[in-house]
């Protein structure tokens, strides 16, 4: 069964630096999407990304946030400034069955 | 923006015992999911629902897509102790983005 793999399991950073988390998704899956978890709450969305443009995103994607696919395999999400309440599960999905990564913790100090 | 709200929000059963949640919505969804998360791990997908009414098994796991199209349950028969862990239900709404909105899951323990 294809799997979405997901790159680093954990990232610790220092507070206002940037973060790039990075998600292969499932080849010949055309959505991917970005869902974030605090610890013990609800998994929530971030973005949706279509033919190399966001095409839906929360409230939470604000403008520290970035998405983009380099080089058509790779799809990662970027964080400019990090801050505390960043400290989160990242999880990248694939379309079609909805499948999830096994994710990224991030630990903001 | 949509709102689930899933029940219970914690259970603490003896092995052996069937186990239900469920999930209720103000809005539609066209497709209703369920998921098992074990600590520090992704969501891992155990019944999808495309068609209100619709029924569907995964082994000892049983999930219903609610007629009205704002509700699911999912049931678990005979836990075992490996069943613990926390579920979440998860509905998509119209579009084509295939966004979820996950409820706030049930926490699932198993007494051996």
């Amino acid at each position: 069964e294809p799997e979405v793999t997901q790159t680093p399991s954990h990232q610790v950073t220092q507070m206002g630096q940037e973060v790039i988390l990075r998600c292969v998704p499932i080849s010949n899956h055309l959505y991917f999407y970005w869902y974030r978890q605090i610890l013990g709450q609800k998994v929530e969305f971030l973005v949706s990304f279509y033919n190399n443009e966001i095409s839906e995103k929360s409230e939470i994607f604000d403008d520290q946030f970035s998405v983009e696919r380099p080089d058509g395999s790779n799809f990662t999400l970027k964080i400019r400034s990090t801050k505390l309440e960043d400290s989160a599960m990242y999880f990248c999905a694939s379309r079609d069955k909805f499948y999830f990564g096994p994710g990224t913790r991030l630990l903001v100090l | 923006g949509q709102q689930l709200n899933q029940s219970p929000q914690s259970m603490f059963i003896q092995e052996g015992e069937d186990v239900s949640m469920n999930c209720t919505s103000s809005s539609i969804f066209n497709t209703w999911l369920w998921y098992k998360q074990d600590p520090g791990e992704g969501p891992v997908l155990l019944i999808a629902l495309y068609k209100a009414g619709e029924l569907t098994s995964n082994g000892r796991l049983t999930a219903q897509f609610g007629i009205t199209r704002k509700d699911s349950f999912l049931n678990i028969s005979a836990s075992i102790p490996s069943d613990v862990g926390i579920y979440f239900c998860a509905g998509r709404g119209g579009g084509s983005n295939y966004k979820l909105t996950f409820g706030k899951g049930t926490l699932l323990t198993v007494n051996p």
